[in-house]
């Protein structure tokens, strides 16, 4: 079952912060968070294995809360790199892709 | 390292045609994993093959099939193209299983007429 992202899109300013949802109704085992831009190929950002972890680079980072089966992905003072839609994904077997946060940052 | 290599970028087909694309992973890569987007649908999963076995698969028709090679190179064949199946397939390699980061390729564009 696909897992929900909310929210569906985002407009921000350069220099403001995000946060972006990812919740199952299933059990999650990881969750992957890829970011995709425009014309090109999702570009794969950071597995979450165990819930209660946190990890991040640079000033995205995100966390995973096994047992709410939810994680969030937070992206802090955004810079207009970060435009694009982000996915979590997640998947024992075979691997599901949320719908999909568009994010839009402006100068 | 060079990345997931997709080939064609680009192909226009008719209905009824069959095409194949083709996938070639990061080299140590032994899973690769397809995908069709489609701006309805978002990303879905078609299936995973891991050491020339299809491992999973996802709820797509039987049209759609691959297969993977000794060197992990992989193909997918869509049969009978209906116009529903224009869309751009990604495929992804990882070393395997969903611990793994996946490493997409640019896409196939498929335009069906």
């Amino acid at each position: 079952q696909q897992p929900v992202q909310s929210p569906q899109a985002v407009i921000l300013r350069e220099g403001e912060d995000a946060v972006i949802n990812c919740s199952s109704s299933k059990a999650l085992y990881s969750v992957h968070w890829y970011r995709q831009k425009h014309g090109e190929a999702p570009v794969f950002l950071m597995i979450l294995l165990k819930g209660g972890e946190q990890k991040g680079h640079d000033k995205i980072s995100a966390s995973f809360n096994e047992k709410k089966q939810q994680s969030s992905l937070y992206l802090t003072a955004s810079q207009l790199s970060y435009s694009g839609t982000y996915f979590c994904g997640t998947g024992s077997q075979n691997f599901v892709f949320g719908p999909g946060t568009r994010l839009s940052v402006l100068p | 390292k060079a990345g997931v290599t997709q080939t064609p970028r680009y192909l226009i087909k008719t209905r009824g045609q069959q095409v194949t694309l083709s996938c070639s992973p990061i080299s140590g890569h032994r899973s690769v994993s397809w995908y069709q987007q489609t701006p309805g649908q978002g990303l879905q999963f078609l299936f995973e093959y891991f050491s020339e076995t299809q491992r999973n698969k996802g709820n797509f028709p039987g049209r759609f099939s691959g297969r993977q090679f000794s060197n992990s190179r992989s193909e997918m064949n869509v049969s009978t193209l209906e116009l529903g199946d224009s869309a751009l397939y990604l495929c992804a390699s990882s070393l395997g299983g969903t611990n793994q980061p996946q490493h997409f390729g640019d896409g196939t564009r498929l335009s069906i007429l």
